[in-house]
């Protein structure tokens, strides 16, 4: 089942912050997230696994709240090169298939 | 190395035609996945490869089939297309198993179906 995420759209000026929810209704092993450009393949920022390991980009932060089956990404001090759409893609046992959300578009304006 | 490599990047078909979509990673994964991105939709996956060996159903297999080659190679065929499987596809592969496995992306192909 597909994860939700929230909001469909966001849209900054550099140097503001944002969130990026992911919420799935299934237990999970683990949570990526990517980006894409436009006309792009999505390019891997972030995965978080269940009992706290992390790997992921130094300039990316994430949570991932599993009681809740819950992730969220920080963007803080958006940059022109954050523009893109963001996916969370959910694993619910390891070696299984990821499950991508619809994304979330993300619009950073001078 | 070259990552993941699809061929074709655009094809147009009639329906009722068939195609093969070729998909090949040199990164040893074991782990290789299809998925269609269509507007609004995010990724869907139709089929993925746990191993070599190894085919499974994802969310939107029915019109497609697949056939894991060897380690290296993922191919996914369309017997009868119809326009509705207009879409881009993308091939996929990790390392697989537990553990932080990286997910990594070819460039997409892009099939219209006339």
């Amino acid at each position: 089942q597909q994860p939700v995420q929230s909001p469909q759209a966001v849209i900054l000026r550099e140097g503001e912050d944002a969130v990026i929810n992911c919420s799935s209704s299934k237990a999970l092993y683990s949570v990526h997230w990517y980006r894409q450009k436009h006309g792009e393949a999505p390019v891997f920022l972030m995965i978080l696994l269940k009992g706290g390991e992390q790997k992921g980009h130094e300039k990316i932060s994430a949570s991932f709240n599993e009681k809740k089956q819950q992730s969220s990404l920080y963007l803080t001090a958006s940059q022109l090169s954050y523009s893109g759409t963001y996916f969370c893609g959910t694993e619910g046992q390891a070696g299984t298939a990821l499950i991508f959300g619809k994304g979330t578009t993300l619009s950073v304006s001078s | 190395n070259a990552g993941v490599t699809q061929t074709p990047k655009f094809q147009v078909l009639k329906t009722g035609q068939s195609m093969t979509l070729q998909c090949a990673q040199d990164m040893n994964h074991n782990s290789m996945y299809w998925y269609r991105q269509d507007p609004g939709m995010g990724l869907r996956l139709i089929y993925y490869s746990a191993s070599e060996g190894t085919t499974d159903k994802g969310e939107v297999p029915n019109g497609y089939n697949v056939s894991r080659l060897n380690k290296r190679e993922f191919s996914l065929r369309l017997e009868s297309a119809a326009p509705s499987q207009t879409s881009v596809y993308f091939c996929a592969s990790r390392m697989g198993g537990s553990g932080a496995n990286v997910l990594t992306f070819g460039a997409g192909s892009r099939l219209t179906v006339l």
